[in-house]
């Protein structure tokens, strides 16, 4: 079966640093997805990792241990604006079956 | 120049009733999705259209079915409306197994 985990919520202080895990079982790997998705909104994408380490863009950066099943999302210096939910994936298939599952998402709460 | 269109945003219907939400991609995509995201806010997959061919068919009801026209284009239809069928419908596109591009998405309401 497919099981993507990640932390319901997390709460953190504007200015701080915030690590947001994920740990997944799939049946194959071709890809990891880090998603933000405010309220109402759609999510919208902000990392991909296909290999082993840290990708770093900006406050975020994502990494990734494939041997683990883990992942990672970090937010550097918070903004009220990083009050979201952000949605880990997984690209379970290559080779042209393309399929995207999502975890259930962690809501992220920024303190003043 | 939006990249992935839905409409309509907003959709209040009885039980019972068939409604349609469409979608269309100007990105040049060759895979599109339908995914349904439900109260708890978790995104589940519903279908998934690689040039015309739906390659990907989770277990959802057969009351619903997606209609692609053309490769721009995937139109979900539902019919015989449930109150459970109330949710946020995202349709999305991707090139081959990287990231997704989603729609605004559609929040039904069935009463």
């Amino acid at each position: 079966g497919q099981n993507i985990d990640q932390p319901t919520e997390m709460t953190a202080t504007e200015g701080a640093i915030v690590q947001i895990n994920c740990t997944y079982q799939t049946s194959g790997f071709n890809g990891l997805f880090w998603y933000q998705q405010h309220a109402g909104e759609a999510p919208t994408f902000l990392s991909y990792n296909v290999l082993d380490g840290l990708e770093e863009k900006g406050r975020f950066s994502s990494f990734l241990s494939r041997s683990k099943g883990y992942s990672y999302l970090l937010l550097k210096e918070l903004q009220m604006k990083d009050s979201a939910s952000y949605l880990c994936a997984v690209s379970p298939f290559g080779g042209g079956d393309d399929k995207i599952i999502f975890g259930k998402g962690t809501r992220l709460h920024i303190l003043p | 120049d939006t990249a992935v269109s839905q409409t309509p945003k907003y959709l209040v219907t009885q039980m019972g009733n068939d409604k349609s939400i469409k979608c269309e991609q100007n990105l040049g995509h060759d895979t599109m999705y339908w995914y349904k995201q439900d109260s708890k806010k978790f995104l589940k997959i519903m279908f998934s259209y690689n040039n015309k061919e739906l390659i990907i068919n989770e277990t959802v009801p057969n009351r619903f079915s997606p209609k692609s026209p053309d490769k721009a284009h995937l139109n979900l239809h539902i019919n015989s409306l449930e109150l459970g069928d109330s949710a946020v419908y995202f349709c999305a596109s991707s090139p081959t197994s990287t990231e997704a591009f989603f729609g605004q998405g559609t929040r039904l309401t069935v009463v």
